[in-house]
């Protein structure tokens, strides 16, 4: 058990568009979601932290109105990139943690803004 | 603030060599420490977990140690073979989970 899938698993857009990312916890509930984004050949960064039914906690530097969470239900998490640009370009990785603990990752979604 | 880094960067070898990858981080203030494994392009891979109580784990011909009080964590990898390269990353479990600068390792036949 402990799957978390990702969708899309790709995204290319145009600069300005905005696009959804998709995290879901499948056979667990999971009450704490994380958004981290991956720069190539560079390590993980945690963008925020959202609980269900409360407003995300955002890291120093990430601007909250351009990436916008929402954790409606204990499975799903959305990331919303918002007016999207080229330097927006990157590896989101999505991870939920379930109620009796663990942290468990999505594969990720590779976003490419033209 | 919490600082994960890990050494070597890029690390190219021969199969069948005996690795270690080092993490160090500065604040001993920490739960667990956890291993990962990343493929090109992919997700993450968890390859090991040490418990704060604990000092090492072992899977297999990966071995893992923990010393808080130093700040160090290593990661063994034994007999190394091709399908070992890949990205190594070790995190921090805090409040949240705080990633290491990676190593990429290259193994070759």
């Amino acid at each position: 058990g402990a799957v978390v899938s990702q969708h899309p698993s790709w995204v290319i857009c145009k600069s300005g568009t905005s696009v959804k990312i998709e995290c879901r916890s499948l056979d667990f509930q999971a009450t704490t979601m994380f958004w981290y984004r991956q720069f190539p050949k560079q390590s993980l960064m945690l963008m925020a932290t959202s609980n269900e039914g409360s407003k995300a906690t955002y890291e120093q530097g990430v601007e909250k109105d351009k990436f916008l969470i929402n954790h409606a239900s204990l499975t799903l998490s959305t990331l919303t990139v918002t007016s999207a640009h080229p330097e927006d370009s990157s590896f989101y990785i999505c991870s939920a943690r379930k109620l009796a603990g663990g942290q468990y990752f999505g594969p990720g979604t590779r976003l490419t803004v033209l | 603030k919490q600082e994960v880094t890990q050494i070597p960067a890029a690390l190219s070898v021969p199969e069948g060599e005996n690795l270690v990858l080092n993490c160090s981080f500065t604040d001993s203030a920490i739960y667990n420490l956890q291993w990962f494994r990343q493929d090109p392009g992919k997700g993450l891979t968890s390859l090991l977990l040490i418990q704060s109580s604990q000092r090492e784990q072992t899977s297999g011909r990966l071995n893992a140690s923990l010393d808080k009080s130093s700040g160090r964590s290593t990661l063994y990898i034994a007999a190394s073979q091709p399908g070992d390269s890949a990205t190594y990353l070790c995190a921090l479990h805090t409040d949240k989970l705080i990633f290491g600068t990676g190593t990429r390792l290259q193994v070759f036949p």
